[in-house]
């Protein structure tokens, strides 16, 4: 069975340049995530779907992020325009509800530079 | 929302049983402990997860009192690839908001 699937794996761009990531999460998972991971600290979480509908994105900066999951499979992520404190790995994981918390699996993320 | 603790930094030996323990004092009824581990440039991988005593799986056991403040992830005789970030997570996966704090970073010596 394939694994959450993220592109691209590094970016690299200027700061006010606008930047997009991609996810394609576990078929027949109908819940995404996309975290954020700064260096040294524990993913934070952005936003929270369940199939199309945003359910949680209270942490997710709606000045210069955006998020859309269209048809309830793949999704993307913009960052309009990217700032300096942008730089971090942006992960995206999906999961089926289960019992208790769901057992989230996650993507190998995409590493974000902005210079 | 209930908050979780752990030790930033642990060293153990191969071979050995490394036990984490993660407090954890405003736990919720609803809500179930769930431990995930992260190896250098790799998302999170789910380890186990349980709601009260003893849970057992193939790679580790999770550990939690009667009260539930507290659990205790054990790992049975750890190689040196189980040199990672170890996270404790509380929540009921609904309401709550996903937290995974700075975790503890383990580090197996040979």
């Amino acid at each position: 069975e394939a694994g959450v699937v993220q592109s691209p794996r590094y970016k690299i761009i200027e700061k006010k340049q606008p930047v997009a990531f991609w996810c394609n999460p576990i078929s027949g998972h109908n819940t995404l995530y996309w975290y954020l991971q700064n260096l040294g600290q524990g993913p934070e979480l952005l936003i929270r779907y369940e199939n199309e509908e945003a359910v949680d994105d209270s942490q997710l900066p709606k000045d210069r992020f955006s998020a859309e999951r269209l048809k309830g499979v793949d999704s993307t992520l913009k960052i309009q325009p990217a700032e300096l404190g942008d730089s971090a790995v942006y992960l995206c994981a999906s999961s089926t509800r289960l019992v208790g918390m769901d057992e989230q699996f996650f993507g190998p993320g995409t590493r974000l530079t902005v210079l | 929302l209930a908050k979780t603790t752990q030790p930033i930094s642990m060293d153990s030996y191969e071979g050995q049983e490394v036990n984490i323990t993660c407090s954890h004092n405003n736990i919720a009824t609803n809500d179930y402990i769930t431990w995930y581990q992260q190896f250098p440039s790799q998302g999170p991988r789910f380890i186990i997860q349980g709601y009260k005593t003893k849970v057992t799986n193939e790679v580790a056991s999770l550990f939690i009192p009667a009260d539930r403040k507290s659990s205790t992830l054990s790992l049975p005789r750890v190689s040196l690839s189980d040199t990672a970030v170890y996270y404790c997570l509380v929540g009921d996966g609904r309401d709550d908001k996903i937290i995974f704090g700075k975790g503890t970073r383990l580090h197996i010596l040979p």
